[in-house]
C-alpha cells in the first residue's frame, strides 16, 4: 500500500536556490494539499487543489507554487529558497467531499542555509 | 474564513487519568471536524471524524469526541491515558474547499 509518496525526505538547500519537491498519490483522489509544519504554529496551508488543472491559495502562499496536471502529482515549487521557508513539509490528499479525511504523506524536512 | 484554535499547546496527564484536549472552530458553514494524531517522525493519522449525524464520536484506540454547536467546540477525550498515547494531536476543521488545522496540543503522559 503506497498512499501518498513524498520526495525527497530531507534536504539541506542553499539560500536563493530553487527546490521542487515531489508528491504523488495513487489513491486517485481529486483533492491535494501542500502544508507547512513549524513548532508551535501547527500545520499551516500553502496552497491546495480541488482537482486536476486547478488550484488555490491557502494560508501562507508567499514563495511558493504549485502546479496539478494530473490526478497523481502535486509539486511544490520553491523559486528562490529563504531561510524561513526551513520547516517540515507535509502533503495531503482526500477524496475531495467535505466530510472525507485526508491522508498524509511521512513529510519532508528541509533546510535552507 | 473556517479556523481552529486549540487550547492548550502542552498537556500532561498521568497513565490512567482522564484526556481532555480542547478544541473551538469557526465556520461559515456546517463544519466538518477531525482529529488527526502525530506520533514523532511521522505524517498524520486520522483519529475520529464528524460529519453529520451522532455528536458523539468514537475513534481509534479508545478516543472520542463531542461536536457541540452551540459551544462551536470538538473537544477529544479519554477515559484512561495510556503511555502509548503521548504524541501531538492535531483539530481540523472542512469546508469542502480546504482544511484548516489548529496549532497542536502536545499530550505527555507520566507513568
Amino acid at each position: 500500500i503506497a498512499g501518498i509518496t513524498q520526495a525527497p525526505t530531507s534536504q539541506i538547500l542553499a539560500a536563493g536556490r530553487r527546490m521542487t519537491l515531489r508528491c504523488t498519490q495513487d489513491m486517485r483522489h481529486n483533492a491535494m494539499y501542500w502544508y507547512r509544519q513549524d513548532l508551535g504554529l501547527g500545520l499551516r496551508l500553502i496552497h491546495y487543489s480541488n482537482t486536476a488543472g486547478t488550484t488555490g491559495k491557502g494560508e501562507v502562499p508567499d514563495g511558493y507554487s504549485v502546479s496539478r496536471a494530473n490526478t497523481d502529482d502535486f509539486p511544490l515549487t520553491l523559486a528562490s529558497a529563504v531561510p524561513s521557508q526551513t520547516s517540515v513539509y507535509f502533503c495531503a490528499s482526500k477524496a475531495g467531499e467535505a466530510n472525507t479525511e485526508a491522508f498524509f504523506g511521512q513529510g519532508t524536512r528541509l533546510t535552507v542555509v | 474564513a473556517q479556523s481552529v484554535t486549540q487550547l492548550g499547546s502542552h498537556v500532561s496527564v498521568s497513565e490512567g487519568a482522564l484526556v481532555l484536549l480542547r478544541c473551538n472552530y469557526s465556520s461559515s458553514v456546517p463544519p466538518y471536524l477531525f482529529w488527526y494524531v502525530q506520533y514523532p517522525n511521522q505524517g498524520l493519522q486520522l483519529l475520529l471524524k464528524y460529519t453529520t449525524g451522532a455528536t458523539l464520536v468514537k475513534g481509534i484506540n479508545g478516543f472520542e469526541a463531542e461536536f457541540k454547536k452551540s459551544e462551536t467546540s470538538f473537544h477529544l477525550t479519554k477515559p484512561s491515558a495510556h503511555m502509548s498515547d503521548a504524541a501531538e494531536y492535531f483539530c481540523a476543521v472542512s469546508d469542502g474547499h480546504d482544511m484548516r488545522f489548529g496549532a497542536g496540543t502536545r499530550l505527555t503522559v507520566k507513568p
